[in-house]
């Protein structure tokens, strides 16, 4: 199967600042790459993804770059608010079957 | 449009007590999962169908099974729950068609006491 790793675990920034959220996995077969943002309590929602034909896509704050020769992509937010605050997780398409990353919990702070 | 609906959202079980964890989904996707999530280990996938008729194991299925019993329902069953069950179980479905992410539902969190 898949290995998905998810860097870092826990993260704090300033609000208006930038975060940074990196995953690997090991499969080179793997072909799409979602992220999710789960808040407290609530279920995950898919909040961007990108396509292994693809290097980076954008929506408005929030960008994906995905490098397929090491195998890594990363989740890029830029002026944070602390309505970003929340756990988010990266996963791996392989076959019919995701692969989720551990998830980083993101606090974002006023 | 319900999307993924599942029930209950709560449940308290003694050990060794059975039940069942329902869902449905009304967005005609093919494939059904059924995740458990705990602190610090991410959502790990219990068990899955890719079609009608056709159920997998996943990483973690000891302790449990699975029915497909039609397109729209994927119920999960505890036959003799365990505290290392405790936890918050996510159904998820996917249209399977090219490349698309779940759709989760709300989640049930799960207590064996």
């Amino acid at each position: 199967g898949e290995n998905v790793e998810q860097h870092p675990s826990t993260l704090s920034v300033q609000e208006g600042d930038s975060a940074v959220i990196k995953c690997t996995y090991s499969d080179s077969a793997s072909n799409y790459f979602p992220w999710y943002k789960q808040e407290l309590g609530k279920r995950p929602q898919l909040i961007i993804d990108i396509r292994s034909n693809v290097g980076e896509k954008k929506d408005q704050r929030i960008a994906v770059t995905l490098n397929k020769t090491a195998k890594h992509f990363s989740l890029h937010i830029t002026e944070t608010q602390p309505e970003d605050s929340a756990v988010y997780f990266c996963a791996a398409l392989l076959g019919n079957q995701f692969y989720f990353g551990t998830g980083t919990s993101l606090t974002v702070i006023p | 449009n319900a999307g993924v609906t599942q029930t209950p959202k709560f449940q308290v079980l003694k050990t060794g007590q059975s039940m069942t964890l329902q869902c449905a989904q009304d967005m005609n996707h093919n494939s059904m999962y059924w995740y458990r999530q705990d602190p610090g280990m991410g959502l790990r996938l219990i068990y899955y169908s890719a079609s009608e008729g056709t159920t997998d194991k996943g990483e973690v299925p000891n302790g449990y099974n699975v029915s497909r019993l039609n397109k729209r329902e994927f119920s999960l069953r505890l036959e003799s729950a365990a505290p290392s069950q405790t936890s918050v179980y996510f159904c998820a479905s996917r249209r399977d068609r090219g490349q698309d992410g779940y759709t989760f539902g709300s989640g049930t969190r799960l207590t064996v006491v």
